[in-house]
């Protein structure tokens, strides 16, 4: 069955370092969304991005975000200088279509902000 | 008015117990409601799902009601079993607006 897939699995960074968070949404899904778990706190949207663009960005996903698809398969969550904060479990998600209302989200990237 | 509030934050039953877990909503708007099952390091996984069309929809083992008027929708797990032991999270969305939100989630625990 066709998931999605995150690398890596942990980040361990310094506080105002870049991260990128990498994702790889199932292959025919058109949709793709990024959100964000605290732990021991809900899931958060982030973003959703469709056609190489944002559709919706929350509250969250300020100037220090961004999403990029930089090629055919790969989708990217980029926080450009970190903050204490930003540590949380980051989930990538893929939907066929927008109609379609089953997300499918891949297993995390446990992002620690040092 | 976008928010999904979810009640208990924990649940601890016997295997063969009923947990019922709840959530409401505000935004009636809202068109579609699923529930995600997580385990530890884990993604959330699509459990079941309703619309308001209906006030009851039957998976196997889990069952969702849905109260319009109240704007309230539960989940129950029948017969449930120590592999259950999750935390179930409901959510909403608006078909076509994609981004669902999540209630606070659930911790149950289902003791052998």
């Amino acid at each position: 069955e066709p998931e999605v897939t995150q690398t890596p699995s942990h980040q361990v960074t310094q506080m105002g370092q870049e991260v990128i968070l990498r994702c790889v949404p199932i292959s025919n899904h058109l949709y793709f969304y990024w959100y964000r778990q605290i732990l021991g706190q809900k899931v958060e949207f982030l973003v959703s991005f469709y056609n190489n663009e944002i559709s919706e960005k929350s509250e969250i996903f300020d100037d220090q975000f961004s999403v990029e698809r930089p090629d055919g398969s790969n989708f990217t969550l980029k926080i450009r200088s970190t903050k204490l904060e930003d540590s949380a479990m980051y989930f990538c998600a893929s939907s066929p279509t927008l109609t379609s209302d089953t997300q499918y989200f891949g297993p995390g990237t446990r992002l620690t902000v040092l | 008015q976008q928010q999904v509030k979810q009640s208990p934050q924990s649940l601890i039953v016997q295997k063969g117990g009923i947990p019922i877990i709840n959530c409401a909503y505000e935004n009636t708007a809202f068109d579609y409601f699923p529930w995600y099952q997580q385990f530890p390091g884990k993604g959330p996984a699509l459990l079941i799902a309703i619309r308001p069309d209906v006030s009851e929809k039957k998976e196997g083992r889990f069952t969702i009601s849905f109260n319009k008027s109240a704007k309230q929708f539960s989940l129950h797990i029948m017969d449930s079993q120590p592999g259950d032991s999750a935390t179930y999270f409901c959510a909403a969305s608006l078909t076509n607006a994609g981004k669902s939100t999540f209630g606070d989630g659930t911790t149950l625990t289902v003791k052998p």
